[in-house]
C-alpha cells in the first residue's frame, strides 16, 4: 500500500459547485498534513497545512480524521481560477506527497 | 531574495553533456529535497539532505549525483543523461522534520536531447 493515496480525477465541476477530495495515509504517527495546489507545469505551493482536527480559511476546510486515516479537503463556491491539481502530504521526512487529484472547474 | 530559488529555468543538454542545477533557499532551513517531475505523473523524491547530509537517495541512477555544501545551497549534477531524463526537476527545503511543510523552487525544466 502506498504511503498516501489520492484520487487521481480529474473532478469537473461547474462554477459555484462545492467539491470535496479525500486523501488516505498509512503511517498513523503522521502529526502533520498539508494540501497543495500545483498548476500545470509549475511547482506545487501550499494551500493549508492541518495539525489537529481541521482548518478553514476562507473557501477552503481541510478535515482530519485519525481514526480513519484520511483528511479531506472542501472548495466551497468554486472558481474557475480553484482548476489545478491538489496534493496531500503527510509531512513526514520522507517527504511522502499524493499522486494529485486533478480539479476542473467549468463556466 | 527570498523563498526557494533555482538556476536555470530552462535546460537544454545532450547525452554527452555535464551540467548542473543549483538551488539556494533563504527561508532558514536545514533540510533541502530534489524531485523528479515528468510530464503528467507524481512527484518522484530523489534525494534529501538534512543538515548538510544526505539521508535519503530513492535508487536513482549514478548519472545524478547531488551536492549540498551547506544549508542554504543544493547542486544537482548531471552527466550522459538520458532522454528519459527529460522532466521539471524541483528543489525544495523545510525546517528538519518537514512539520510546517515544504516551500518549492520553481523548477529546472530540462530536455535531453
Amino acid at each position: 500500500r502506498k504511503e498516501v493515496e489520492q484520487d487521481p480525477g480529474p473532478f469537473n465541476v461547474p462554477e459555484g459547485a462545492t467539491v470535496a477530495f479525500n486523501c488516505t495515509y498509512s503511517n498513523s504517527a503522521s502529526q502533520s498534513f498539508f494540501w497543495y495546489r500545483q498548476d500545470c507545469r509549475k511547482e506545487p505551493k501550499l494551500l493549508m497545512s492541518v495539525y489537529s482536527s481541521g482548518n478553514e480559511d476562507g473557501r477552503f476546510t481541510a478535515q482530519l480524521n485519525r481514526a480513519s486515516q484520511y483528511i479531506s479537503l472542501l472548495i466551497r463556491d468554486s472558481k474557475l481560477s480553484d482548476s489545478a491539481t491538489y496534493l496531500c502530504n503527510t509531512g513526514r521526512r520522507a517527504l511522502t506527497f499524493g499522486s494529485g487529484t486533478r480539479l476542473q472547474v467549468q463556466p | 531574495e527570498t523563498g526557494v530559488t533555482q538556476t536555470p529555468r530552462h535546460l537544454v543538454m545532450g547525452m554527452t553533456n555535464k551540467k548542473s542545477l543549483k538551488c539556494e533557499q533563504h527561508l532558514g532551513h536545514n533540510a533541502m529535497y530534489w524531485y523528479k517531475q515528468s510530464a503528467k505523473k507524481p512527484l518522484e523524491l530523489m534525494f534529501v539532505y538534512s543538515l548538510e547530509e544526505r539521508v535519503e537517495n530513492n535508487s536513482v541512477p549514478s548519472r545524478f549525483s547531488p551536492e549540498c555544501p551547506n544549508s542554504s545551497h543544493l547542486f544537482l549534477h548531471l552527466h550522459t543523461l538520458q532522454p528519459e531524463d527529460s522532466a521539471l526537476y524541483l528543489c525544495a527545503s523545510s525546517n528538519s522534520d518537514g512539520y510546517y511543510g515544504y516551500t518549492f523552487g520553481s523548477g529546472t525544466r530540462l530536455t535531453v536531447v
